[in-house]
C-alpha cells in the first residue's frame, strides 16, 4: 500500500536554529514528491517538486532533497514567519490517477 | 494573481441537510481535484476531473457525495444528508498537464464545514 510518513509530528526551534524535517514514503513508482506549507485556516501552498533520487531544490531558507526512500526539508536559520505545518505528498506512477498521497505533516514553531 | 477560489469559506448546517460547495480553478488548468482534511491530518483525496470528465473517485467516497465540472470550468461538490463525520475542511486544487505530466497542484483556502 502506498504510504507517506512524516517526522517529527511537531518541532520547536529557536530563531536561527537550523534543522530538518523527514518524509519517508513507499509507493509503486514515483511520479513526483511534493512539499507544501500550510498556515492555519489556509490551503496548502506549493513549495517544491522533486522527481528523482539525488535531486535538490532550494528556496530562500528551505532546501529539499530526495532519495529512493525519503525526502528531507532542511531549514537554515529559520525565522518566526517560517512557522507553519509542512506537508509532504507523493504522486504514484501508474494509471491516469494524479491524486496525491499525503503525510500528516510536521508542525514547525520558530520562537523569536 | 487569480488563484483557486472556493465558496463559501465556512458552512454551518444541521445534520441531515444537503450542502454544495463551489470551486473556481486557475483558468488555464485542465485538472481539478477535491480533497478533505481533518485537524492534524494531511488532505485525503476525494475525486479528480480532467476537463469535464470525472476520472477517479476515492473508494472512501460514499454515494452521498457527488461532484460535477460542467464545461470543464468550475466544479461543485455536493454532500447529501450530511452526518457529523462530514465535518472537515474541503479543499479544491487545480493543475495543468497533458498525458503523464505531473505539474504541481495549487490549492484554494478551502470550505470549512461544521455539522451541528
Amino acid at each position: 500500500e502506498d504510504q507517506v510518513t512524516q517526522s517529527p509530528e511537531a518541532l520547536r526551534l529557536q530563531e536561527g536554529e537550523s534543522s530538518s524535517l523527514n518524509c519517508s514514503y513507499t509507493v509503486s513508482g514515483l511520479r513526483g514528491l511534493f512539499w507544501y506549507r500550510q498556515d492555519p485556516g489556509k490551503g496548502p501552498e506549493f513549495l517544491f517538486t522533486l522527481y528523482s533520487a539525488g535531486e535538490e531544490k532550494e528556496k530562500e531558507r528551505l532546501k529539499a532533497t530526495l532519495t529512493k526512500k525519503e525526502s528531507f526539508l532542511h531549514i537554515t536559520a529559520p525565522k518566526p514567519e517560517d512557522s507553519a505545518t509542512y506537508l509532504c505528498a507523493v504522486q504514484a506512477g501508474y494509471g491516469s490517477n494524479y491524486q496525491l498521497i499525503w503525510g500528516a505533516g510536521t508542525k514547525l514553531i520558530i520562537k523569536p | 494573481d487569480t488563484g483557486v477560489s472556493q465558496d463559501p469559506r465556512h458552512k454551518i448546517t444541521k445534520r441531515g441537510q444537503n450542502v454544495t460547495f463551489r470551486c473556481d480553478p486557475i483558468s488555464e488548468h485542465n485538472r481539478l481535484y477535491w480533497y478533505r482534511q481533518t485537524l492534524g491530518q494531511g488532505p485525503e483525496f476525494l475525486t479528480y476531473f480532467q476537463n469535464e470528465a470525472q476520472l477517479e473517485k476515492s473508494r472512501l467516497l460514499s454515494d452521498r457525495f457527488s461532484a460535477e465540472r460542467p464545461k470543464g470550468s468550475f466544479s461543485t461538490l455536493e454532500i447529501q444528508r450530511t452526518e457529523q463525520g462530514d465535518s472537515a475542511m474541503y479543499l479544491c486544487a487545480s493543475s495543468a498537464g497533458q498525458g503523464g505530466s505531473n505539474q504541481p497542484q495549487h490549492f484554494g483556502d478551502g470550505t470549512r464545514l461544521s455539522i451541528l
